[in-house]
């Protein structure tokens, strides 16, 4: 079964330093891997997604995200963290489609993130 | 464009109580999904559907039932409502798999329910 993994519940990092937040993966086949951000009292929004290509993928308010296939991971990462950028962060993974021309997304626990003025 | 409306937005129920909660999608989305978020455990699927007038069941899906009668429409249903189901309900929206977006969930504002 396909799984996600988001090993820190908290992250916090001063405004205008980087960031990371780290997630890992098992799925059968290639990973469609996705991140979207919560904030207070809203629904999940999407950031960003890989499918093919590009092991560097660019998405919303200037975020990026890595796909590593040998450590299977899709760390997100921003150069520069705003105050703003306080949320949680889920990543999620989906599998091949099955013959029933269908696979769900499953997703991580979350990870607040924290920037510090 | 309002994209995914989920009604209410919060309700307070007693154990044994029945309700109804409502989505709507008007992006003319396939796929439409319920999912519960509870704290350390993420979003998690309950049920979901592929298209008009089915249903399959998700991760969680004892205690809830579904319908989708319409394209742009998908009910999530508690017949008899336990404490255990208090949780914020969330539902999302997809394409197709033909469409370039068909991977990307567009989610609702949730639906905060408290079972007493």
């Amino acid at each position: 079964a396909q799984s996600v993994a988001q090993p820190e519940d908290q992250v916090n990092v001063a405004e205008g330093n980087p960031l990371t937040v780290k997630c890992t993966y098992s799925v059968s086949g290639n990973p469609y891997l996705f991140w979207y951000v919560q904030y207070p009292n809203r629904g999940l929004q999407f950031l960003l997604k890989y499918i093919t290509g590009d092991n560097l993928v660019k998405g919303s308010y200037g975020f990026e995200a890595e796909f590593n296939k040998s450590q299977t991971s899709f760390h997100l990462k921003k150069p520069s963290a705003l105050v703003s950028d306080s949320a949680l962060y889920f990543c999620a993974v989906r599998g091949d489609l099955n013959s029933g021309g269908y696979q769900k997304v499953t997703f991580g626990i979350g990870t607040k993130l924290q920037v510090i003025p | 464009n309002a994209g995914v409306t989920q009604t209410p937005k919060f309700r307070v129920l007693k154990t044994g109580q029945s309700m109804t909660l409502l989505c709507a999608q008007d992006m003319n989305h396939e796929y439409m999904y319920w999912y519960r978020q509870d704290p350390g455990m993420g979003l998690r699927l309950i049920h979901y559907s592929v298209g008009e007038g089915t249903t399959a069941k998700g991760e969680v899906p004892d205690g809830y039932n579904v319908s989708r009668l319409k394209k742009q429409n998908f009910l999530l249903g508690l017949e008899s409502a336990a404490p255990s189901q208090t949780s914020v309900y969330f539902c999302a929206s997809s394409p197709g798999t033909a469409s370039s977006g068909a991977n990307v969930l567009t989610f609702g504002a949730g639906s905060r329910l408290t079972v007493l």
